[in-house]
């Protein structure tokens, strides 16, 4: 099992300004990914890297970007929030030859 | 066309009983997984059980056991023995052949256990 943590929980933050969610693994997982999710609704997949220096977009299109300059370690920022932005952000990792993703606790967002 | 079908938006099981929480997927890939999840209240995403396409058996962890019928492309999920933490989200998800391992969720099952 993964551990995975993700900061912060929960953000309240106005219009305009700029927000960095945070990931992070301790288990060494070469995969993450971050899911997007309205309440009550599916995941949606919005960023993935399959390792150090590797980010690739998901299938639901979206307004954050992601790095991953250290393995356990993938950010994703927001350069001005939006009330549209609002939503949970989760965040998973997998080991590259495993099938099972593991996620984080997630960030509620909401911008005003 | 969806490719995860969860037909049961909400649930009310009595505690103790066994549950049925239903999964049919689209792929026309021969080598998938299936995935089931449980999302509690408080928003975490926690795994719970997976099935290979080629898996033979069907598979169980604890309470939880994956009805997996290939022809009809079903991947149902059974509780026995239910329990009050159980009320939870429930997603069932697919990986679909081995091009990527991106993983598509169904819109999820509220259970809802009765005491």
């Amino acid at each position: 099992e993964a551990d995975i943590y993700q900061t912060p929980r929960y953000l309240v933050i106005g219009t305009g300004k700029k927000i960095t969610l945070e990931c992070s693994q301790t288990m060494g997982h070469d995969k993450m990914y971050w899911y997007q999710q309205d309440p009550g609704m599916e995941l949606h997949l919005i960023h993935y890297s399959y390792g150090v220096n590797s980010t690739e977009k998901g299938d639901l299109s979206s307004e954050s970007t992601v790095s991953r300059i250290r393995t356990e370690h993938f950010p994703l920022t927001l350069e001005s929030a939006r009330p549209s932005h609002t939503s949970q952000y989760l965040c998973a990792s997998s080991e590259f030859t495993q099938e099972t993703q593991y996620f984080g606790p997630g960030t509620r967002l909401l911008v005003l | 066309a969806q490719k995860i079908t969860q037909t049961q938006p909400g649930m009310f099981v009595q505690e103790k009983e066994a549950v049925t929480l239903d999964c049919t997927y689209d792929t026309s890939d021969q080598s998938y997984g299936l995935f089931w999840y449980k999302q509690p209240s408080s928003g975490e995403m926690i795994f719970l059980i997976y099935q290979g396409s080629y898996d033979e058996q069907n598979a169980t962890e604890g309470r939880y056991s994956l009805n997996f019928q290939k022809a009809r492309k079903s991947a149902n999920l059974v509780i026995s023995a239910s329990q009050l933490g159980d009320s939870a989200m429930y997603f069932c998800a697919m990986r679909e052949g081995q091009r990527d391992d991106k993983i598509i969720f169904g819109k999820g099952t509220r259970l809802h256990i009765l005491p």
